[in-house]
C-alpha cells in the first residue's frame, strides 16, 4: 500500500535557522508530490508541488523542495526561518491514475523569536 | 484568492445522530473531495466526486457515509448514524478539471466533528 512518512513530528528552531523537513513515500510508479502548510485555525495552503521536470522546485514564502527519485524523497527546505513560519507542514503524494492524496503525519514547526 | 469554505467550523452531536457537513468548493472546480483527520493521526482520504458521482472512495467510506452536490454550489458529506470513532476534523477540497491548477487540491479550514 502507498504510504508517506514524515520523520520529524515536532521541530523547534530559532529565527534565522535553516529548516529541512523530511518526506519519504512508498510507491513505484509516477507520482505528484506536494507540501502543504496549515497555520493555526486556517485551511491547508499549498506551499509547492512537483509534477515533472526540474526536481528542485521553489514555492511560496521562500520554501523549496527537492525530489530525489532514487530515494523516494521530497524534502522541504528553507534557508532562514521566521517566527511566522510556525505552523504544521504536511507532505502529500498523489499517484497518477488516482484522485486521492496520501498524506504524511505532519510536522509541527515552532520558530522561537 | 478563491477559497473552499466549510460550515460549521465545529459540530457537536450525540452518538447515533445524523450529521451533514457542508462545503462550498471553488466556483469553477469540478472535482470534489472529503478527507478526515482523527486527532493525532494522518489526514485520510475518504471520497472523490466528479460529474455527480463518486469517482474513488476509501475503505473508510462505508454505507454510513454519503456525499451529494444538492445544488450548483454546495458539496455535502452525510454521516447517517454517527459513532464515537467518527470524531475527527473533516476537510473538504476541490480541484479544477484542466488548466495550470489541474490536479492541485484546494482545502477548506475543516469542520471539527465531536461525537458524544
Amino acid at each position: 500500500a502507498q504510504s508517506v512518512s514524515q520523520h520529524n513530528h515536532h521541530v523547534i528552531l530559532s529565527e534565522a535557522a535553516s529548516l529541512e523537513l523530511g518526506c519519504n513515500y512508498s510507491y513505484g510508479g509516477t507520482v505528484n508530490l506536494f507540501w502543504y502548510v496549515q497555520y493555526p485555525g486556517q485551511h491547508l495552503q499549498l506551499l509547492l508541488k512537483y509534477f515533472s521536470g526540474d526536481p528542485l522546485v521553489k514555492g511560496i514564502k521562500g520554501f523549496e523542495a527537492e525530489f530525489i527519485k532514487s530515494k523516494f524523497s521530497f524534502n522541504l527546505r528553507k534557508p532562514s526561518v521566521q517566527w511566522s513560519d510556525t505552523a504544521e507542514y504536511f507532505c502529500a503524494v498523489r499517484a497518477t491514475g488516482t484522485y486521492k492524496y496520501i498524506f504524511g503525519t505532519g510536522t509541527r514547526l515552532k520558530v522561537l523569536a | 484568492e478563491p477559497e473552499v469554505t466549510q460550515t460549521p467550523s465545529h459540530q457537536v452531536t450525540q452518538m447515533g445522530q445524523e450529521v451533514i457537513l457542508r462545503c462550498v468548493p471553488i466556483s469553477n472546480h469540478l472535482y470534489f473531495y472529503w478527507y478526515r483527520q482523527i486527532l493525532g493521526q494522518k489526514v485520510e482520504f475518504l471520497v472523490s466526486f466528479y460529474n455527480n458521482e463518486i469517482s474513488e472512495k476509501s475503505e473508510i467510506f462505508d454505507d454510513q457515509f454519503s456525499v451529494e452536490r444538492p445544488d450548483g454550489s454546495n458539496f455535502t458529506l452525510k454521516i447517517r448514524s454517527t459513532k464515537l470513532e467518527d470524531s475527527a476534523m473533516y476537510f473538504c477540497a476541490s480541484s479544477a478539471e484542466q488548466g495550470a491548477t489541474k490536479n492541485i487540491q484546494y482545502f477548506g479550514a475543516g469542520t471539527r466533528l465531536s461525537v458524544l
